[in-house]
């Protein structure tokens, strides 16, 4: 059982680069959400979905883009790297009446 | 503007005596509290959580308290143990259990 698998683990882009983060579980649940953790600012929801083919902006959802066509895949695209996208990313997952999300281990991203 | 606050960055505690965690929040709607830690290079990892219908939960050596007129909780970890140094970060929901809000988190640091 491999829990919430994100990859890469770091990546470091050009301004105007676009890249897709991965994230995949193997739990069968139904939420998934991306999170951003910055200094100071603890994490921030990006995107969230509550199942396959249904996604939401979260806090800060501007320069991303998500889709969700299986249960177990929720890729975060960003479309046009910006310098205040560095930050480390991470992927949750959750069932539905679960005390709380499993999250995967993190994406580091530096945006040059 | 923050609806989850961590006043204090950072607490230094001796093992073997109390940790208390502080998390205030404004949202008058969130419902559900939880409690993450995280080390470095890691997710965050689910720890406790506590519905807004009570005031109290314990789960071994930690213990989440909600006061709600204050919106108020704070995380007790009795006794302390140098294991327990991690970011400690506050997340709260309402109505939608998959929209997590999270503190900036407090950085806990138990000496030996």
């Amino acid at each position: 059982n491999a829990g919430v698998t994100q990859t890469p683990k770091f990546q470091v882009l050009k301004t105007g680069q676009s890249m897709t983060l991965q994230c995949a579980q193997d739990m069968n649940h139904e939420y998934m959400s991306w999170y951003r953790q910055d200094p100071g600012m603890g994490l921030r929801l990006i995107h969230y979905s509550v199942g396959a083919g249904i996604t939401d902006q979260g806090e800060v959802p501007n320069g991303y883009n998500v889709s969700r066509s299986t249960t177990e895949d929720f890729p975060l695209r960003l479309l046009s790297a910006a310098p205040s996208q560095t930050s480390v990313y991470f992927c949750a997952s959750s069932s539905v009446g679960a005390r709380g999300y499993t999250f995967g281990s993190g994406t580091r991203l530096t945006v040059v | 503007d923050q609806q989850v606050k961590q006043n204090s960055p950072s607490l230094s505690v001796q093992e073997g005596r109390i940790s208390i965690l502080n998390c205030d929040y404004t949202n008058s709607m969130f419902d559900y509290f939880l409690w993450y830690k995280k080390y470095p290079a890691e997710g965050p990892t689910f720890l406790i959580s506590i519905s807004s219908i009570k005031d109290k939960n314990e789960d071994g050596r930690f213990t989440v308290f909600l006061n709600k007129s204050a919106k108020h909780l704070s995380l007790h970890i009795v006794p302390s143990q140098p294991g327990d140094s991690a970011v400690y970060f506050c997340a709260a929901s309402g109505g939608y259990r998959n929209k997590l809000v999270f503190g900036a988190g407090t950085i806990l640091r138990v000496k030996s």
